[in-house]
This record gives C-alpha cells, sequence and structure tokens, in this order.
C-alpha cells in the first residue's frame, strides 16, 4: 500500500529534550516536504527536499532540522524543543515538487506537546 | 504577496444538502489548484487538483471549478453525507519549485442530521 508513515503519533517531553520524528515513503518520490498546523494558521511548510541530500527552508523553518540521506526518508528533528512548538506535524510526499500536478500524500500526523 | 483566502471559515448544514466553498488566490504565476479533504487530527487527502487550464473537475459528489481570470475557485458538494464533516482546504501551486504550495486556512464543514 502506498504509504507515508510518521512516528510516533503522539508526543509529550519537555522542554531542551532533543527529538526526532521519523518520515518515510514507499513511494520512491523525490520531493518531500514537513508541516506544522496549528489553529487559526493552518498548514505551514517548516522544510523541503527537493532529492536527497538537497533541503531547503520553508516558511517556518527556525528551531528545526532536517536530513535526507536516503530516498525514502526525511527525519525531522528538534535539537532543543520550546513550547512554541507544540503542533501537529506532517509530513508529505510527491512525485515531483508542488509546480508540477502530481499529487501530495500526506502522513498521518504527529501531535507534540513540549511542556 | 501570495496569499490563498477561504470562505466561509465554517458552516453548518443538513445532511442531504448541498453547500458550496469559496477560494480565493493571489498567487501568480499560477500552476495548479488543489482541494483537500481533512478529517480532525488526520493527514489531508487530495480530492482534486486543477491545472490553469481546466474550468472543471469531479470526485464523486465533489466538484471544483476554477476561473483562473479571476482567479476564484469553488468546491462544491452534492447531497452532503455525515462523514463529509471535515475541513477543506484550498491549496495553489505557484511556479517555483520548492516552496510552491499555498495553503488556504481551511473551511470547517459540520454536516448534521
Amino acid at each position: 500500500e502506498a504509504q507515508v508513515t510518521q512516528n510516533p503519533r503522539y508526543l509529550i517531553t519537555v522542554t531542551g529534550k532533543k527529538l526526532t520524528v521519523t518520515c518515510s515513503q514507499n513511494m520512491n518520490h523525490e520531493y518531500m516536504s514537513w508541516y506544522r498546523q496549528d489553529p487559526g494558521l493552518g498548514l505551514r511548510q517548516i522544510y523541503y527536499s527537493m532529492n536527497v541530500e538537497v533541503t531547503d527552508k520553508g516558511d517556518v523553518p527556525e528551531g528545526y532540522k532536517v536530513s535526507r540521506k536516503e530516498k525514502r526518508n526525511f527525519p525531522l528533528i528538534l535539537e532543543s524543543p520550546s513550547p512554541n512548538q507544540t503542533s501537529l506535524y506532517f509530513c508529505a510526499s510527491s512525485f515531483t515538487a508542488g509546480v508540477s500536478s502530481y499529487e501530495q500524500y500526506f502522513g498521518p500526523g504527529t501531535r507534540l506537546t513540549v511542556t | 504577496k501570495n496569499q490563498v483566502e477561504q470562505s466561509p471559515q465554517s458552516l453548518i448544514i443538513l445532511e442531504g444538502k448541498n453547500c458550496t466553498l469559496q477560494c480565493n488566490y493571489t498567487v501568480s504565476p499560477f500552476s495548479n489548484l488543489r482541494w483537500y479533504k481533512q478529517d480532525t487530527g488526520r493527514g489531508p487527502v487530495s480530492l482534486t487538483i486543477m491545472t490553469f487550464s481546466e474550468n472543471t473537475k469531479s470526485n464523486g459528489r465533489y466538484t471544483a471549478t476554477l476561473d483562473a481570470d479571476t482567479k476564484q475557485s469553488s468546491l462544491h458538494i452534492t447531497a452532503s453525507q455525515l462523514s463529509d464533516s471535515a475541513s477543506y482546504i484550498c491549496v495553489v501551486a505557484g511556479v517555483q519549485a520548492g516552496t510552491a504550495l499555498i495553503f488556504g486556512k481551511g473551511t470547517t464543514l459540520s454536516v448534521s442530521s
């Protein structure tokens, strides 16, 4: 089954404790992206990757890191989480970037709470 | 500034009724427009993708229209069902690679029996 998976689905952590949210897709997609979703603000892009070893900042990259060492995986790293990073996070992938008409597939989401 | 505005912000309708959601955008140059359905706490799921040359596209009871001249799109839901209760997000793709998708804030639809 074609899908984007994220782990963990739910996470409660404390300020400053490094964490990683994993994202994996099995569709051989080149393009992957991370979004956060907050009430009243909609989906905002954090980082994206056009292909292996190619990553770039989205609209809200502060406090986040990413890496793309393999085509299928695109982990999101919070080196020192803060309460303002409490949010619902989505990973997404598509064959190429959004300028094409290829569909973008979203993962199930990771709800992160930082206390 | 590239923006996508959706209206109404929320909507309540009775089961079986039709409804129309609106999307206005200022993204230019424009590549394609998408409508997504997002159930509470879950990832968005694509309903339609339209390029600038397409005026209408259907997916079951969902019909999207696009007027690229006025930069407006609508999503019409026919014979609504309880399962249509969700957030509907309009997303516009510009032609710049990478950060090309501009997201609207969504319309929350509640279908009651």
